[in-house]
């Protein structure tokens, strides 16, 4: 039973134009999620973050919107850049300050920038 | 600064054997977390240490076993290894058990491949 889905296994953008990753939950109870970009043979870097008292939260070219009522997050990039070429995973946790390694993450989705 | 680092970087066993992977964690981390990522699929919360205790665990069989030593690098012991535990492990670090999730660096992983 899969707590945070990620239904798109691949989006492909072309630079400068904007991408939009998507996300929905079905637990009630996760109260703090994340966004993380994998590139091969490295390890998830952390990039953005957002608690469910807020709905949008922006950093750079980053923003993460929540709707709580649908259970669905989503990160956009504007401008996309070539660079931003990688697998992105968002993650739920619940108890913001008390579980943080307990981390529950989607499967990812793979974005293509192209030139 | 030494981000968290693994070893092995790959490694291959054959069923029922037992394997041993190690981390060490960012300079001035003192909590180590583990995630199994397999193929297609995003990271699992296996456990966290925090001083040298396991303090959180995913849902995992006993087989997986850990330990945490006084200079706060960790061990990931899986014992009669199946095909199904092939997959990439990783560890990720942060200060204090109750930090934000923000504050979680992970490394590159170890490639598990059980034949």
């Amino acid at each position: 039973d899969q707590q945070v889905k990620q239904n798109s296994p691949s989006l492909s953008v072309q630079e400068g134009r904007i991408s939009i990753l998507n996300c929905d939950y079905t637990n009630s109870m996760f109260d703090y999620f994340l966004w993380y970009k994998k590139y091969p043979a490295e390890g998830p870097t952390f990039l953005i973050s957002i608690s469910s008292i807020k709905d949008k939260n922006e950093d750079g070219r980053f923003t993460v919107f929540l709707n709580k009522s649908a259970k669905h997050l989503s990160l956009h990039i504007v401008p996309s850049q070539p660079g931003d070429s990688a697998v992105y995973f968002c993650a739920a946790t619940r108890g913001y300050g008390g579980s943080q390694g307990n981390l529950i993450f989607g499967k990812g989705t793979k974005l293509s920038v192209k030139p | 600064d030494a981000g968290v680092t693994q070893s092995p970087t790959h490694l291959i066993k054959t069923r029922g054997q037992q394997v041993t992977l190690r981390c060490s964690p960012k300079s001035g981390h003192d909590t180590v977390s583990w995630y199994q990522q397999a193929l297609g699929q995003g990271p699992q919360f296996i456990f966290q240490y925090y001083e040298e205790e396991e303090r959180q665990r995913g849902n995992f069989p006993d087989r997986f076993s850990g330990h945490q030593f006084p200079n706060y690098s960790s061990e990931l012991n899986v014992n009669a290894l199946l095909l199904g535990d092939s997959a990439l492990y990783l560890c990720a670090s942060s200060l204090g058990a109750l930090a934000v999730p923000d504050t979680q660096y992970f490394g590159p992983g170890t490639r598990l491949t059980v034949l």
